[in-house]
């Protein structure tokens, strides 16, 4: 079965970096794009943007350039979110989740918890 | 603000029927029969639901149904049970970034 198991919370000063995984398993990685989804504390999902997994190329939505990297490593169907320069509104959980030819998200990972704090 | 508008919260009794709407413009919803719905119960990831505007995936119970007019499209969630007060979001794709967007999710009481 698809599965997509995300890594662990993680707690950064501003100014940090931080690298989220996202380790695909149950089907052919190359087969689906993966998307990025945030949702800050008691709010709303936000379409972050996803990334071609056969081409590697990324494509962000507004508000999410600059900062936000995504990555792959197709050898081990993993993907990867990195931000840059946190800043406490950063503060959310984010997940990653396959992007269905018709733009559904049919399968999310459990989501991980980014907390900026100083 | 989010691109899609959908009502902050709806209610109904176990058993009732609701409908949950998403308006968008010609350019997303109105404009592709991409819209999808997601269920999400509190401090868990969300649950694609319905996809192409009336699709359910395999699993899903045949009580969740979409359809769309114009530029507005909805979920309706017939014999609601206790298991379905959650928060749901519409997403659809649009063709001003070429990417999705979600409307702004709509929480769903079971009185």
């Amino acid at each position: 079965q698809v599965q997509l198991v995300q890594s662990g919370s993680e707690l950064k000063k501003p100014g940090a970096s931080v690298i989220l995984s996202c380790k695909a398993s149950g089907y052919t990685f190359t087969d689906y794009a993966m998307s990025w989804v945030r949702q800050a504390p008691g709010q709303g999902l936000e379409w972050m943007g996803w990334i071609n997994t056969k081409a590697g190329n990324p494509e962000y939505a507004q508000g999410f350039t600059g900062r936000f990297v995504f990555s792959l490593d197709t050898a081990v169907s993993t993907a990867y979110l990195q931000i840059s320069t946190l800043k406490p509104e950063d503060s959310a959980v984010y997940y990653c989740a396959t992007l269905g030819f018709t733009y559904g998200l049919d399968y999310w990972g459990q989501g991980t918890l980014v907390t900026v704090s100083s | 603000q989010s691109a899609l508008t959908q009502p902050a919260s709806v209610s109904g009794s176990p058993g009732q029927s609701i409908t949950i709407s998403c308006t968008g413009t010609s350019s997303d919803v109105g404009g592709y029969n991409y819209v999808s719905w997601y269920q999400q119960h509190l401090g868990k990831a969300p649950k694609l639901m319905i996809y192409e505007v009336r699709i359910r995936p395999s699993g899903v119970s045949d009580r969740f149904s979409g359809s769309k007019s114009a530029n507005t499209a909805s979920l309706t969630i017939s014999g609601l049970q206790p298991e379905d007060e959650a928060d749901y979001y519409c997403s659809s794709f649009t063709s001003i970034t070429s990417l999705g967007v979600f409307g702004g999710g709509t929480k769903l009481t079971v009185l």
